[in-house]
């Protein structure tokens, strides 16, 4: 079974760097494209953006200043860092695994909450 | 970007009956539109991708129709693990968007 699995800190001061960890069990991060996905208070989702079985990346361009997504094939997992964060950046934090050949997502960690305050 | 509006934002329902719930693309997006189901302290569920097909595992009182700009999710027969979040999200082109969310309640 596909598991997917956030960690990370859960406060970080402002102007700082964010950076989390999806470990993912039972499934490849060399197939298919790897996403993160943000759910910020009040509910609104953003997509953040994926990297791919190739390790491409393609961000939102409203974070594409600020994000890098980069994977440890070794360890089957993939990083998220956003940089310069505000208390904007506070919201609930996603990793998930997109549909084969397709960019919807099959497979949801269960988010890890990140606090940007000082 | 493509702007998703999403509506009922709350919708009372008793378990048995059948509920609709609507998603608006500001552009077309053919066929490319994801329901997710959200509940609390769990992974988000895929119902329902490319419109209409069931993601394995989804029952079948849930269903999803639409193309071009607007989408519906359905869920019949409602039981009372529907009650909970549901999302919609477009695929057609980057970034990716979602709607802001339905939140089904027992009536």
């Amino acid at each position: 079974e596909v598991q997917l699995q956030e960690s990370g800190p859960g406060l970080v001061k402002p102007s700082q760097s964010l950076s989390l960890t999806c470990s993912v069990t039972g499934y490849s991060i060399t197939s298919n494209y790897w996403g993160w996905i943000r759910k910020f208070p009040g509910n609104k989702m953003e997509w953040m953006g994926y990297i791919s079985y190739s390790g491409s990346t393609s961000y939102n361009p409203s974070l594409k200043s600020r994000i890098s997504i980069t994977r440890d094939t070794s360890k089957n997992q993939f990083f998220l860092q956003l940089n310069s964060v505000t208390t904007e950046d506070t919201a609930t934090y996603y990793c998930a695994r997109c549909g084969y050949g397709s960019y919807y997502f099959d497979y949801w960690g269960q988010g890890v909450m990140v606090t940007v305050s000082s | 970007d493509v702007q998703m509006t999403q509506s009922p934002s709350y919708l009372a329902a008793s378990p048995g009956e059948s509920v609709s719930i609507s998603c608006k693309a500001s552009k077309s997006i053919s066929t490319y539109l994801a329901w997710y189901q959200e509940k609390p302290g769990k992974a988000n569920k895929l119902l329902i991708y490319s419109g209409s097909t069931l993601q394995s595992g989804t029952p079948s009182r849930f269903s999803g129709s639409g193309s071009g700009t607007d989408f519906t999710l359905t869920i019949r027969s409602l039981e009372p693990e529907d009650f909970t979040v549901y999302y919609c999200q477009h695929y057609n082109e980057y970034p990716p968007t979602f709607g802001a969310g339905t939140k089904l309640e027992l009536k």
